[in-house]
């Protein structure tokens, strides 16, 4: 059983590029997170999923950020724009649902690193 | 405002020895409770979940929870220097909210 997968794993953009990060949660799962996480921080909730519906956008930046889960393929997180303060790991996690017994499983993270 | 604290540490805890991380949560209504433990550069990985008051063991990890007092402890027995990461509290309020993160406490096992 394939675990979450993440794609790119290191992704180097330019100021003012785009960046997309493509997940893909584990088989059975429909409920999609992303976090991201600064170097010797935390995890900062961004953006929680289902497919076709965003949930809970409370941690995303109101701009340059946008999530979608679309009915087949990926969830994607897309950066617009991109600036130096965006470099850091994006985690994304799946679970099966969203009830009290549900654990998130993480994927191996995409670092992104703004030149 | 819901909030999970940890100490950030750094423990240091010698090779054998029993490590005992904590965490406190201040929503009493707080129904799910996660131990994960990240490596510096990799993910989190998910080693306990608690559900009920008392304690849970796993191999070397015994997770404990006290409602009462708000406070979930993750131990770890005959700790190895492969042990040495951050290990992260979650904690899920209910089935509609999301997890909420401690800072991680950082753990080190001296050979």
């Amino acid at each position: 059983n394939a675990g979450v997968m993440q794609n790119p794993r290191h992704l180097v953009r330019r100021r003012g590029q785009e960046a997309r990060l493509r997940c893909s949660p584990m088989k059975g799962h429909s409920h999609v997170y992303w976090y991201r996480q600064l170097p010797e921080e935390g995890l900062k909730f961004m953006v929680y999923l289902q497919k076709e519906n965003i949930i809970d956008e409370s941690g995303m930046p109101k701009e340059r950020f946008s999530a979608e889960f679309p009915k087949e393929g990926p969830s994607i997180l897309r950066i617009q724009q991109v600036v130096r303060g965006d470099s850091a790991a994006y985690f994304c996690a799946s679970s099966p649902g969203q009830g009290i017994f549900n654990e998130q499983f993480f994927g191996p993270g995409t670092r992104l690193t703004v030149l | 405002q819901k909030e999970v604290e940890q100490n950030s540490g750094p423990l240091s805890v010698p090779e054998g020895a029993i490590a005992s991380l904590n965490c406190t949560y201040s929503d009493r209504g707080s129904q799910s409770f996660f131990w994960y433990r990240q490596y510096s550069g990799k993910s989190p990985e998910l080693i306990m979940s608690i559900y009920s008051n008392g304690d849970k063991e796993d191999g070397r990890f015994t997770a404990q929870l006290n409602k009462a007092s708000q406070y979930v402890s993750l131990l770890i027995r005959d700790s190895q220097p492969s042990d040495s990461a951050t290990y992260l509290c979650a904690v899920k309020v209910d089935s509609n909210y999301q997890l909420i993160w401690g800072a991680g406490t950082k753990l080190i096992i001296k050979p």
